[in-house]
Parts: C-alpha cells; sequence; structure tokens
C-alpha cells in the first residue's frame, strides 16, 4: 500500500531553523498536509500544499514539494519553544479519497 | 466556539466490559472520523463516516463499532475491550464530503483495559 515516511526526531536550538522532512510514495496525490500535535492535546491542521505548487509560505512556515522526488520539507524559521510538538506529514489516498495516509510523526524538541 | 469534543477524556477499565466513547462537533461536518494513535505505530484509523447513516471500515476495524444516527455525533462502542486496545483515541471531523481534508481533531481518550 502507499506509505508516507518521516524521521522520527529532530532537535534544534531556540531561534534557529527547522526543518522536518517527509516522503511519499502515492505520485497521485492531490493535496499534502502537515498537522501538529502538542503535549497532550489533539492534531490541529498547520498547512498544506496542493499538488501542483512547489511552496507555500505562511509566517515562519514553508513549505516545500518536489514531486519528482516524492518529497515534502516543512521550514519554521525562526523556532520557539511553543514550536514543541510531534508534526504528522499526511497525502490523501488517491484511491481512496475519504482517508489520508499518514506519517509516524516527527518529534521536534526545541532546547532554550 | 468550533469544537470537537469527546468524552471521557480519561478511561481505565477491565477486559469484557463495554464501554462507549462519545464525540461531538458543532461544525456541521458531515465527515466524521474515529483513530488510535500507539507509540511507533502512529496515527490508525478506525472507522469513518461520510454522512449520517453512512459508516465505513478504516483500517483497523476489528473489536469496534460505530454508528451515526445525526451528524453531530459519532460514538465509538468496544463490545468487549482487550487490553491490546489500550490507546489513545481521537475522534476527528471535516467538512469535505469528498476527502478528508482539513480535520479538526478532538483532544483525545486515553483508555487503559486491564
Amino acid at each position: 500500500g502507499e506509505d508516507v515516511e518521516q524521521s522520527l526526531f529532530l532537535s534544534v536550538r531556540e531561534g534557529d531553523s527547522s526543518v522536518i522532512n517527509c516522503t511519499y510514495t502515492d505520485s497521485s496525490s492531490t493535496y499534502l498536509y502537515w498537522y501538529k500535535q502538542e503535549p497532550g492535546a489533539g492534531l490541529q491542521l498547520l498547512t498544506y500544499i496542493f499538488s501542483n505548487m512547489d511552496m507555500k509560505q505562511d509566517q515562519r512556515l514553508t513549505v516545500l514539494l518536489n514531486k519528482k522526488d516524492k518529497h515534502l520539507s516543512l521550514r519554521i524559521a525562526d523556532t520557539q519553544t511553543g514550536d514543541s510538538a510531534i508534526y504528522f506529514c499526511a497525502s490523501d489516498d488517491a484511491g481512496n479519497n475519504r482517508k489520508l495516509i499518514w506519517g509516524l510523526g516527527t518529534s521536534l524538541a526545541v532546547n532554550p | 466556539e468550533a469544537q470537537v469534543t469527546q468524552n471521557p477524556r480519561y478511561l481505565i477499565t477491565v477486559t469484557g466490559k463495554k464501554l462507549t466513547v462519545t464525540c461531538s462537533q458543532n461544525m456541521n461536518h458531515e465527515y466524521m472520523s474515529w483513530y488510535r494513535q500507539d507509540p511507533g505505530l502512529g496515527l490508525r484509523q478506525i472507522y469513518y463516516s461520510m454522512n449520517v447513516e453512512v459508516t465505513d471500515k478504516g483500517d483497523v476495524p476489528e473489536g469496534y463499532k460505530v454508528s451515526r444516527k445525526e451528524k453531530r455525533n459519532f460514538p465509538l462502542i468496544l463490545e468487549s475491550p482487550s487490553p491490546n486496545q489500550t490507546s489513545l483515541y481521537f475522534c476527528a471531523s471535516s467538512s469535505d464530503r469528498d476527502a478528508a481534508r482539513e480535520q479538526y481533531f478532538g483532544p483525545g481518550t486515553r483508555l487503559t483495559v486491564t
């Protein structure tokens, strides 16, 4: 079946940029998503990118999409301690557009 | 305030004792879904519903039941819970009829089955 992979852990210093990477296998995916899960909370949609875009910027967040390599990245500029969370990459399932294919999540630790 | 609520937030129960986790959304969303989150396994979908009286299995439906009698509610039922159903459960909803996009998640229910 289709798959989404991402590294499990990332540690950065406060003020640095964070880059979280994700690869996916479904070349027919229409949308790709980044969700954030803060400790003890549910997931919240952070941003998403349409598959015909290369980049999307939203304040401190930059999403880059390389469709050829099926690689998605989330860059957080000027990372703050409040950015410490688990970040999930997800793609829609072209074969079943009623569900998402989820990565396992990248745990971002921001050190003061 | 737009939100998805789940109850209870924490539950400890014993094997075989039927339980229901409630989920309610106030956004008039058509799509609702249940997930479980386990360390090392990420988020796995249990069941989803496209609208009232329309439900479908996700990736891990065994041991669970759902119902969608009203648009706002989507309860998760464990008829005979077992220890391997100890997990963190999330309910989610979305307004998108065609895909599970832009889902709003509840705060989670931590279930322990002894």
